[in-house]
């Protein structure tokens, strides 16, 4: 069975405090893998795509990496504005459903 | 250019009564998904439309639930006899098309369900 899960639920950081946040995922075949932000009260923003293992893609502060497994999203330095709810999604493939997971609640405290 | 847009933001409603959410997709794409999210909950897939093809349906929960897609773009998801147990945001997103692109959401209804 496709399914995503993300670890942890809820991360507290220092500003400044780096980490990262997993998303792993079993999946008979992997069309892409997407990152989201989602702030309170408002439909998620487009992060990152990935679609094959050992690629990167990086925006800001940001930093999305994907194995055969999971992917990462490295938060470098973060500040206030990077608190939000990180939701990963994969697109398996011989579909066109996305199938999400529950999120990782981020805040970052100043 | 303009994201995709979702009316109303917010509907209160009682038990029993029929509601319609709205939302209009980034123009030029031919695919558009419909998303429940409850609290605490993940995405949870409801319909797929994609250009002149059948919807997929099968993310529907129950036959009080539907939807369509006037003229490949606008689409209206309607519930009747809502449920307390829809209460619920309801999100839509539009991509490009059927392969594996990205999908841009909207800001989404709130519904609530009394």
């Amino acid at each position: 069975e496709d399914q995503v899960t993300q670890s942890p639920e809820a991360l507290r950081l220092q500003e400044g405090e780096s980490s990262s946040l997993n998303c792993s995922y079993t999946v008979s075949g992997l069309r892409g893998l997407f990152w989201y932000r989602q702030d309170p009260g408002k439909g998620p923003e487009f992060l990152f795509t990935l679609y094959s293992a050992g690629e990167e893609k990086e925006k800001e502060r940001l930093k999305a990496t994907l194995t055969k497994k999971e992917s990462f999203l490295h938060i470098t330095a973060p500040k206030p504005e990077d608190s939000a709810t990180y939701l990963c999604a994969l697109r398996p493939s011989g579909t066109y459903k996305y199938i999400f997971g529950t999120g990782t609640r981020l805040k970052v405290l100043a | 250019g303009a994201g995709v847009s979702q009316s109303p933001s917010n509907k209160v409603t009682e038990k029993g009564k029929d509601v319609e959410l709205r939302c209009d997709p980034i123009s030029g794409h031919t695919a558009l998904y419909w998303y429940r999210q409850s609290l605490g909950q993940g995405l949870e897939f409801l319909i797929y439309f994609q250009g002149n093809s059948a919807p997929d349906k099968s993310g529907l929960p129950s036959d009080r639930f539907s939807a369509e897609r006037t003229g490949g773009s606008v689409s209206t998801l309607t519930i009747q006899r809502t449920q307390q147990e829809d209460s619920a945001v309801y999100l839509c997103a539009s991509s490009l098309e059927r392969e594996a692109r990205t999908q841009y959401f909207g800001p989404g209804t709130r519904l609530l369900v009394l």
